[in-house]
């Protein structure tokens, strides 16, 4: 069974850093892309961030780009977001996705995490 | 960037009736790559279908999707009250991957 277990949310101020993470268990996880998609209260969902199953290959939202690093650990079955420089508008669940391949283009999302609320307040 | 426009946005109905959601494309989407979600209160985003219309794994036949080029349906045939959710429709055959903004499903 394909587990994902996030952890890492919490309550930043603006222009603090925070790092998610998600643990993956019941596949091979090198062979798959992994996804950062992120939730605003009441709002709809917005891919943030991807890497390739090697790792070799990431992609940012312009939302994010030079701010949010995406990294993974494939030793460790781990897939990390870096977060610097967060804004207010950052605040959101962040989920992380598992894509259904080995790359993130031309891929679905077929594993979610559970979900980690980040909150960027003063 | 491909904009997702679903409707409606809200959708009521009881238990046993066939609910259709559409899901509507600014520019013709590649291939077949679309997706629907579930996503229930307080819950992850569950995959529904993938491929406009294969089912994912575990999904009761009760949920088809079909269409093709800028016009989706999900269909829910005999709703069920744990099919009370936004269910979400999402593009990812052109970068940025998007998300339509939702329908609610509400059983009365």
């Amino acid at each position: 069974e394909v587990q994902l277990l996030q952890s890492g949310g919490a309550f930043v101020q603006p222009g603090g850093s925070l790092r998610l993470s998600c643990a993956a268990s019941g596949f091979t996880f090198s062979a798959y892309a992994m996804s950062w998609v992120r939730q605003a209260p009441g709002k709809g969902l917005e891919w943030v961030s991807a890497i390739t199953g090697s790792g070799r290959d990431t992609y940012h939202a312009d939302s994010v780009q030079g701010r949010f690093i995406i990294s993974r650990d494939n030793s460790k079955t781990t897939l990390y977001l870096q977060m610097d420089r967060l804004r207010a508008e950052d605040t959101a669940v962040y989920y992380c996705a598992k894509d259904s391949r080995g790359w993130y283009w031309e891929t679905h999302f077929d594993n979610w995490g559970q979900g980690a609320l980040v909150t960027v307040s003063s | 960037e491909i904009v997702l426009t679903q409707s409606p946005g809200t959708l009521s109905l009881s238990p046993g009736e066939r609910a259709t959601l559409s899901c509507t494309a600014s520019q013709s989407i590649r291939s077949t790559y679309l997706a629907w979600y579930q996503q229930r209160p307080g819950q992850a985003p569950r995959l529904l279908i993938y491929g406009v219309s294969n089912r994912a794994t575990g999904i009761p036949d009760t949920f088809s999707g079909s269409g093709s080029g800028t016009d989706f349906t999900l269909t829910i045939t005999r709703l069920d009250p744990e099919d009370s959710a936004v269910y979400y429709c999402q593009q990812y055959g052109s970068s940025p991957f998007t998300f339509g903004p939702g329908t609610r499903v509400h059983i009365k």
